[in-house]
């Protein structure tokens, strides 16, 4: 079983200033890699898959990078709409897969 | 487009079994491209996948969960369910269904809140 470790947990920052993000697997998941953003009281969105590839209409300003079991994701300016969850999933076995605890990202 | 809704009982008593079905609109659930997922995520926490089904019928499940879970497709209603025995206040959790392909969980339902609860 992979399981993937984020950090840090509660990031605090205000807008305007860069975000980075963690995710740490257990054993290498290659490329097979995704980010979710989630907000309060709805569904995760897909941001990034395949480690670094944009989903459909994800800004500019949210890249994804890494392989192996090194993972980052970064918010170059944050947005006062960017201040939510986000989880890191890996699909190293699909169709099983695997969340991260998820980082929250605070004013 | 497509849309996935889940629907089912908001209140399940400890011990009972948890169901929960998820209706797709907008795609075909025969798509060979495509799994089916259930993710749960309880109150304040992560998420957690709970299994994958495709429309045959093949399925996956998360090994923590697979002693009580049954995933099940009906491919003449475009629907596929979530069964899951021995509820305890563990499984309380807001159920979520969603389409999955090989590199994204890219589409899912708003989600279901389900309370076990005397």
């Amino acid at each position: 079983e992979i399981v993937l470790t984020q950090s840090p947990a509660t990031l605090s920052l205000s807008p305007g200033e860069r975000a980075t993000l963690s995710c740490r697997a257990s054993q290498s998941v290659s490329n097979y890699l995704a980010w979710y953003q989630q907000k309060p009281g709805q569904a995760p969105r897909l941001l990034i898959y395949d480690a670094s590839n944009r989903a459909t209409g994800i800004p500019a300003r949210f890249s994804g990078s890494g392989s192996g079991t090194d993972f980052t994701l970064t918010i170059s300016s944050l947005e006062p709409e960017d201040f939510a969850d986000y989880y890191c999933q890996e699909r190293n076995n699909w169709p099983q897969f695997s969340f991260g605890g998820g980082t929250k990202v605070a004013i | 487009q497509l849309q996935l809704q889940e629907s089912g009982p908001g209140l399940v008593k400890p011990s009972e079994t948890l169901s929960l079905t998820c209706t797709v609109s907008g795609a075909s659930i025969r798509r060979t491209t495509y799994y089916w997922a259930w993710i749960r995520q309880p109150p304040g926490k992560g998420l957690e996948w709970i299994g994958s089904t495709f429309y045959s019928g093949s399925t996956y499940y998360n090994p923590s969960l697979e002693s009580r879970v049954t995933i099940s497709v009906d491919t003449s209603r475009n629907q596929f369910s979530l069964t899951l025995s021995s509820a305890t206040a563990a499984d309380t959790a807001v159920y979520y269904c969603a389409r999955d392909e090989m590199s994204t969980t890219a589409f899912w339902g708003q989600g279901t809140l389900v309370t076990v609860s005397p």
